[in-house]
């Protein structure tokens, strides 16, 4: 089945640690997308790659970085600058082609740091 | 992207139709109108999308007025599963959707 697959779904850390979050996606899809969402808000863009080796800062990118070396592949490094962390974590592709913005998003990590 | 209002929180009896409204006052021409839905602790879900003509699929319908600066989600028959929050976003490409903090949908049994 096609998809879009993070792991794992609970992250706990300790304060001063980096973290990496994994999302691998098998939908052939050029764009990839990080979203933070704190309880009873909406989606906050964190970053996002158009094509493999190419990434954008989005919204709310201090204190975290990304990489694209594959096109499956958006790691995010949630790093010891970001200073509140604790956030539900979603990750997300879509195509590239016309105006379309569908995105499929995989099932998400809750990061907890203490 | 446009900037979209929605309400903060609806009920619906199950069993009946669910319309969800959306104003989008400031939507220029070539941008889009899509749904997405997340039920708590998941990832949200794309629903629907339309451009200026209503459209229908197996989840939901989607009515855009004339003037394109509102739209109305439609559920047909609401079930327990269609509890989430539903979110209405406007955008014309694929770079960067802003998801605000959408419609707290309650369905009652």
């Amino acid at each position: 089945d096609g998809g879009i697959t993070q792991s794992p779904k609970y992250l706990f850390r300790k304060e001063g640690q980096n973290v990496t979050l994994s999302c691998e996606q098998n939908l052939n899809h050029d764009a990839m997308y990080w979203y933070r969402q704190d309880p009873g808000q909406g989606l906050r863009l964190i970053y996002y790659s158009q094509i493999v080796n190419d990434f954008q800062k989005g919204d709310i990118a201090e204190g975290y970085s990304v990489s694209r070396e594959k096109k499956e592949s958006f790691p995010l490094t949630v790093t010891s600058a970001q200073k509140n962390p604790t956030a539900f974590y979603l990750c997300a592709s879509s195509t590239t082609s016309g105006p379309l913005a569908e995105q499929y998003f995989g099932p998400g990590t809750r990061l907890t740091v203490t | 992207d446009a900037k979209t209002t929605q309400p903060t929180s609806m009920d619906c009896a199950e069993g009946r139709a669910a319309n969800l409204p959306c104003n989008h006052s400031t939507i220029s021409g070539n941008e889009y109108v899509y749904w997405y839905r997340q039920i708590h602790s998941q990832g949200p879900q794309y629903i629907i999308h339309g451009l200026k003509n209503n459209e229908t699929n197996e989840m939901a319908s989607l009515i855009i007025t004339e003037d394109r600066k509102s739209s109305t989600l439609i559920l047909p028959h609401a079930t327990l599963r269609d509890t989430a929050v539903y979110y209405c976003i406007v955008s014309g490409g694929y770079q960067k959707v802003t998801f605000g903090t959408g419609t707290k949908l309650q369905v009652i049994p």
